[in-house]
């Protein structure tokens, strides 16, 4: 089974610093990683995955993530957070091989970004 | 916009009754996922299913069901509801049922069991 563990619950961070969100996995399969956020009242939204090839990982809104092996980590970061990046992220992993053909994504409890005026 | 739609966005209802839930995927994914958020347990993997066809089950309840029609659209039937049940329930989509593949999801049916 794969289980994924997001550190901090919720990260307040001043408008225009850099911010890291951090993810750690565990797995006895190899798996893809993925980072979703949720806005307020909203869907889950798919910001970046990791597949295969480079390990680190750009995303939409100027988000990205690297992908270390030997840490088991997939750290999502932002060098300049806006306003408008306040909203839940999550983490999340998936079999990257299912005899079964199924994908399902096992999340982490989310962290809690709020960006602070 | 995902072009995942889930229907009603909001459901009040009381412990022990029954409520369907819908989604339509998005058009052209044959895949559909249901999730359910809730503030103890977070996101969690109900079922899956591809085109038509069961593929996987999670967490899912035994009073809690789901069924996936020729047209694609899928619907979740939760019964004999509990407090505990109530949550927020996302309907996911793909394109398939391959590695790797995005999956979107619709903006939730809120449910709470009074």
């Amino acid at each position: 089974a794969q289980s994924v563990t997001q550190l901090d619950s919720q990260v307040p961070v001043f408008e225009e610093a850099p911010v890291e969100l951090r993810c750690n996995y565990s797995s006895s399969v190899s798996v893809y990683l993925f980072w979703y956020v949720q806005y307020p009242n909203q869907g889950l939204q798919l910001l970046l995955k990791y597949l295969s090839g480079s390990t680190l990982v750009k995303g939409i809104n100027g988000f990205e993530a690297e992908f270390n092996k030997s840490q088991t980590s997939f750290h999502l970061r932002k060098p300049s957070v806006h306003i408008s990046d306040t909203a839940e992220y999550f983490c999340a992993v998936s079999l990257s091989y299912s005899g079964a053909g199924s994908y399902q994504l096992t999340f982490g409890k989310g962290t809690k970004l709020s960006v602070i005026p | 916009d995902s072009g995942v739609t889930q229907t009603p966005k909001h459901l009040i209802t009381a412990t022990g009754q029954r409520v369907t839930l819908r989604c339509s995927p998005r058009s052209g994914d044959l895949s559909v996922y249901w999730y359910q958020q809730s503030l103890d347990q977070g996101l969690q993997f109900l079922i899956q299913y591809y085109n038509g066809e069961e593929r996987a089950k999670g967490n899912i309840l035994e009073r809690f069901s789901a069924q996936q029609f020729p047209d694609l659209h899928s619907e979740l039937n939760l019964s004999s509801l509990e407090l505990g049940d109530s949550a927020l329930y996302f309907c996911a989509s793909s394109v398939g049922a391959r590695e790797g593949e995005t999956q979107y999801f619709g903006p939730g049916t809120r449910l709470l069991v009074l």
